[in-house]
């Protein structure tokens, strides 16, 4: 079973616009994580943020966190072509284990 | 690129035989985590190795094995495959195995299992 999930499944939007998408998930948690996988390659870490953190930012990446409502969400600015991904978030399980979600699909239209 | 290698990257196997995937950790790194990802889902977590221990288990049946080297690469084997089993198979690597650092992932293995 997945612990997050994430939304929307899919997001279109044109080079230059916002991407968001949302991460929920069920129990309580030390960290959450961001990956982007390409083309169902490997997964490329992003970004972690702390259960005692509220956002972090990395480049064009905006992460949020609100543990009261168990949810994070991913903002990618001024997107690029080269954003056209699969995103996911993975949350602590247990000390070694992340859960996964089923992943948002970004399509960056030129 | 990270510096996980996965081999083979692509195979095909009949239901019921046995498959061996293997994986090289990024230099430095002692544990190896493996993943299951189903077309259209997200990695699920089979379990991980830590310094040629096993370290933790998902929801994965015994035919699921594993074993660590010395220099810290793994192996998966599947004994008995089924068609479910076809999927994309992940490796990661990290320093330590707790989740609060983040993982190096190889490429993959796609498995088509018929």
């Amino acid at each position: 079973s997945q612990q997050g999930e994430e939304d929307p499944q899919a997001l279109s939007i044109q080079e230059g616009e916002n991407a968001t998408m949302n991460c929920s998930y069920k129990t309580s948690i030390n960290n959450l994580q961001w990956y982007r996988q390409n083309s169902g390659r490997g997964l490329v870490h992003l970004i972690l943020i702390r259960s005692n953190e509220r956002e972090k930012h990395s480049g064009r990446l905006r992460v949020t966190l609100d543990t009261s409502k168990k949810s994070s969400s991913l903002l990618i600015t001024a997107s690029r072509a080269a954003d056209t991904a699969s995103y996911f978030c993975a949350t602590d399980v247990d000390d070694y284990k992340l859960s996964f979600g089923a992943g948002t699909t970004v399509t960056v239209r030129a | 690129e990270t510096g996980v290698t996965q081999s083979p990257t692509h195979l095909i196997k009949t239901r019921g035989q046995q498959v061996t995937l293997r994986c090289s950790s990024q230099s430095g790194h002692n544990t190896v985590s493996w993943y299951q990802q189903a077309l259209g889902q997200g990695p699920q977590f089979i379990f991980q190795y830590y310094r040629e221990e096993e370290n933790g288990r998902g929801n994965f049946p015994p035919r699921f094995s594993g074993l660590q080297f010395p220099n810290y690469s793994s192996e998966l084997n599947v004994n008995a495959l089924e068609l479910d089993d076809s999927a994309l198979y992940l490796c990661a690597s990290s320093q330590t195995g707790v989740t609060n650092e983040k993982l190096f992932f190889g490429s993959g293995t796609q498995l088509s299992v018929l």
